[in-house]
């Protein structure tokens, strides 16, 4: 069946501009998590989904992210006014039941943005 | 809060030799650790994952194995060929999180030259 999907694959945009990121699930994955891969590390996590909740914003760098899931399915990731430091790529995840299961988070190719 | 350390960062063998990644974490607690693979440019995809109850875990010419007291588990690939060359990150889960938040290390660059 279809993988998680990303769109778009590549942003280039100007600092202080607004992005959307976007994330199709795996169908029927109640699980959706956020990551963010800076070049020569490793993921860190952003935000998780349970259904349309969000209960662990934590990873979130700033007020300047924010993101929802509507229909518990796709999710959109927003980064208001983009700093140059926000560039990398943007994974996504997903699993299949979430909460504290021990179960496979399925990732998408991600979106590498870059901010100049 | 939770550390993976993963060692080494780049890691160069011939085609048919061993190649082993360690990684170390902070949280006791922790209980599945999952090991990804990303080859140049695309997502990530897992290859392998133990859990705590579980010491060693083997799938064809992968293994991992786990070391609860000493708190480190280790990706083991034997007879290794050049499309194992790749990035690989392990991971642990963070417990009393509600969800299983992964922490990752920062990944290992596997060459493997014919």
């Amino acid at each position: 069946g279809a993988g998680v999907s990303q769109s778009p694959s590549n942003k280039v945009t100007e600092k202080g501009k607004d992005v959307e990121l976007r994330c199709d699930p795996i169908s029927g994955h109640t699980a959706l998590y956020w990551y963010r891969q800076s070049l020569g590390q490793g993921l860190e996590f952003l935000i998780y989904f349970q259904g349309n909740s969000a209960p662990d914003k934590s990873g979130l760098p700033s007020d300047r992210f924010s993101a929802e899931r509507t229909g518990g399915s796709v999710s959109t990731l927003t980064i208001q006014r983009t700093q140059q430091e926000d560039s990398a790529v943007y994974l996504c995840a997903s699993s299949l039941l979430g909460l504290a299961v021990q179960e496979t988070q399925y990732f998408g190719p991600g979106t590498r943005l870059l901010v100049l | 809060g939770e550390n993976v350390e993963q060692h080494p960062s780049t890691l160069s063998v011939q085609e048919g030799d061993s190649a082993v990644i360690k990684c170390t974490y902070s949280d006791s607690a922790s209980n599945y650790f999952p090991w990804y693979k990303q080859e140049l440019g695309k997502r990530p995809q897992l290859i392998i994952d133990i859990r705590s109850n579980v010491g060693e875990k083997k799938d064809q010419r992968i293994a991992v194995t786990l070391n609860k007291t000493a708190k480190h588990f280790s990706l083991h690939i034997t007879e290794t060929q050049p499309e194992d060359s790749a990035v690989y990150f392990c991971a642990a889960s963070l417990r009393n999180t509600g969800f299983q938040k992964l922490v990752f290390g920062t990944g290992t660059r596997l060459l493997v030259s014919p």
